[in-house]
C-alpha cells in the first residue's frame, strides 16, 4: 500500500530553535497539504501545494512558518524560531487532481511536536 | 491550569449495532464530500466519499448519504466492531475537485463490546 510518509514522528525541543518536518507524498500525487491539529482549534489546513506550486498558505503564520516543496518527491514545513504555542501534531496529506476522478487526501501519520 | 480543548460529541454502540454519524456543512457550493476515520496516534484515513450528483453511496459496511436540500451528510456502518472505535470526521470542498477541503470538528465513535 502506498502510503505518505512524515519524518521524524516526533521531536521535542526547546522554544526558539528551528524545527524541520519532512514529508514524501505518495508517488504521482501532484497536491501536497500541511495540516495542524490540536485539541483545542481541531485540523486547521496551514499550506497547500499544486504541482510543486504553493497555492493557498493563509493559515500559515508567515513570520515563522515556511513551506516547500523543492522537488516532488520531498514537502517541507519548518519553524524558525518555534514557540511553545506551536506544539501539536503536524500531518501531511498528498492527493491528485490530474486524473478522473481524483484522488482524494491520503495522510501520513503525522510529527508530534512539543516545544519546551 | 487545565486546557479546554475541543468538545467532540460521542456515539457509544454496542458491538454489532448499526452506528450512524452526521455532519451537517453550511456552504451550499460545496459539491464533493469525504469521510475520515481518525485512531489514536494516527492520521485521518479516508473511508468514502460523495459527489454532489448523488444522494448515496455504498462502500464495504460503510454508507455515505447526502441530503443536499438540508445540508447534512451521514455516514452509517453495519454491524459496528471494536476496530471502529476512533474519530469520524466529514469534510468538505467547494472546488469541483480534489483540492482544498475543510474539515468538520469530528465524532468519537466508541465501541461497547
Amino acid at each position: 500500500d502506498a502510503r505518505v510518509t512524515q519524518t521524524p514522528r516526533h521531536k521535542v525541543t526547546e522554544m526558539g530553535q528551528e524545527v524541520t518536518m519532512r514529508c514524501q507524498p505518495i508517488l504521482g500525487h501532484n497536491t501536497v497539504f500541511w495540516y495542524r491539529q490540536t485539541m483545542m482549534q481541531g485540523l486547521e489546513l496551514l499550506a497547500y501545494f499544486r504541482n510543486r506550486a504553493p497555492l493557498d498558505d493563509s493559515g500559515m503564520p508567515k513570520d515563522r512558518f515556511s513551506a516547500e516543496m523543492p522537488d516532488a518527491t520531498l514537502a517541507t514545513l519548518k519553524i524558525q524560531p518555534s514557540e511553545p504555542r506551536d506544539s501539536a501534531v503536524y500531518f501531511c496529506a498528498s492527493g491528485s487532481d490530474r486524473v478522473i476522478p481524483g484522488v482524494p487526501q491520503h495522510f501520513g501519520d503525522g510529527t508530534r511536536l512539543s516545544i519546551l | 491550569g487545565e486546557s479546554v480543548g475541543l468538545h467532540l460529541p460521542t456515539l457509544s454502540v454496542q458491538e454489532g449495532d448499526n452506528s450512524i454519524i452526521n455532519c451537517a456543512y453550511s456552504n451550499s457550493a460545496s459539491d464533493y464530500f469525504i469521510w475520515y476515520k481518525q485512531e489514536s496516534g494516527k492520521g485521518p484515513q479516508f473511508i468514502i466519499d460523495i459527489r454532489s450528483n448523488m444522494d448515496k453511496r455504498q462502500g464495504q459496511r460503510v454508507t455515505v448519504l447526502l441530503n443536499k436540500t438540508v445540508k447534512h451528510l451521514s455516514l452509517q456502518i453495519a454491524a459496528t466492531q471494536p476496530g471502529d472505535s476512533a474519530v469520524y470526521f466529514c469534510a468538505e470542498s467547494s472546488n469541483g475537485g480534489y483540492q482544498k477541503v475543510t474539515f468538520g470538528t469530528g465524532t468519537k465513535l466508541q465501541v461497547i463490546p
